[in-house]
């Protein structure tokens, strides 16, 4: 069975930081890899998605995500972190016997810009 | 165009009551997704129609249901409400039965759902 783990459920950085969301995977098959942004009282938006394509992977507002065989792991980075960032963000994993309708999600991470 | 519509947005019940939650997915998707956001989780896969077909179905009790619908919306429906059934439910519509990369999840804002 797949299964990400979200190392830190609360990250803090100062505005203009360099921001670093840890993402570890388990997965009996190569997956496919999300990062989805939550804003308060709202749904889940796409960041981005790693489907073997290539290891480093751009998303949308600046968002980066490398994928690491080797660590089994997928980061979410962003150079400079900006106010409009602070939000709750979710790595998932997809089953690969559904495509990309049953994700099973992390625990989630929220992340705060200090001004 | 209209995304993924959920309603109503709130929503309280007493407990061992019924709730049925509304769903309108993206126009031209046909498949729906049910997720269950407890606070301070991510997440979970309820349960997945296509076609009007249960295609997949998560760890939840048969309290659980759903169906879909001919013009593709969805309901999802919850018996004998528990405390532990509040949470936000999200649904996600999708182009196909099976997406690939290219065709992700679209998400709704969710009903959030208080069980007292």
């Amino acid at each position: 069975a797949q299964s990400v783990t979200q190392l830190g459920s609360h990250v803090s950085v100062s505005e203009g930081a360099l921001v670093l969301l840890r993402c570890n995977y388990s997965s009996s098959v190569p997956p496919y890899l999300f990062w989805y942004v939550q804003y308060p009282n709202q749904g889940l938006q796409l960041l981005l998605k790693y489907t073997s394509a290539a290891t480093l992977v751009k998303g949308i507002n600046g968002f980066e995500a490398e994928f690491k065989k080797s660590e089994t792991s997928f980061h979410l980075t962003k150079p400079s972190a900006h106010m409009s960032d602070a939000a709750e963000y979710f790595c998932a994993v997809s089953d690969p016997n559904f495509g990309n309708e049953k994700l099973t999600f992390g625990t989630g991470t929220r992340l705060t810009i200090i001004p | 165009d209209a995304g993924v519509t959920q309603s109503p947005t709130h929503l309280i019940k007493t407990r061992g009551q019924h709730v049925t939650l509304r769903c309108s997915p993206i126009s031209g998707h046909k498949s729906v997704s049910w997720y269950q956001q407890v606070l301070g989780q991510g997440p979970q896969f309820i349960f997945q129609y296509y076609e009007k077909e249960e295609r997949g179905r998560g760890n939840f009790p048969d309290r659980f249901s759903a169906r879909q619908f001919p013009n593709y919306s969805s309901e999802l429906n919850v018996n004998a409400l528990l405390l532990g059934d509040s949470a936000l439910y999200l649904c996600a519509s999708s182009l196909h039965e099976r997406s690939s990369y290219n065709s992700p999840l679209h998400f709704g804002n969710g009903t959030r759902l208080t069980v007292t």
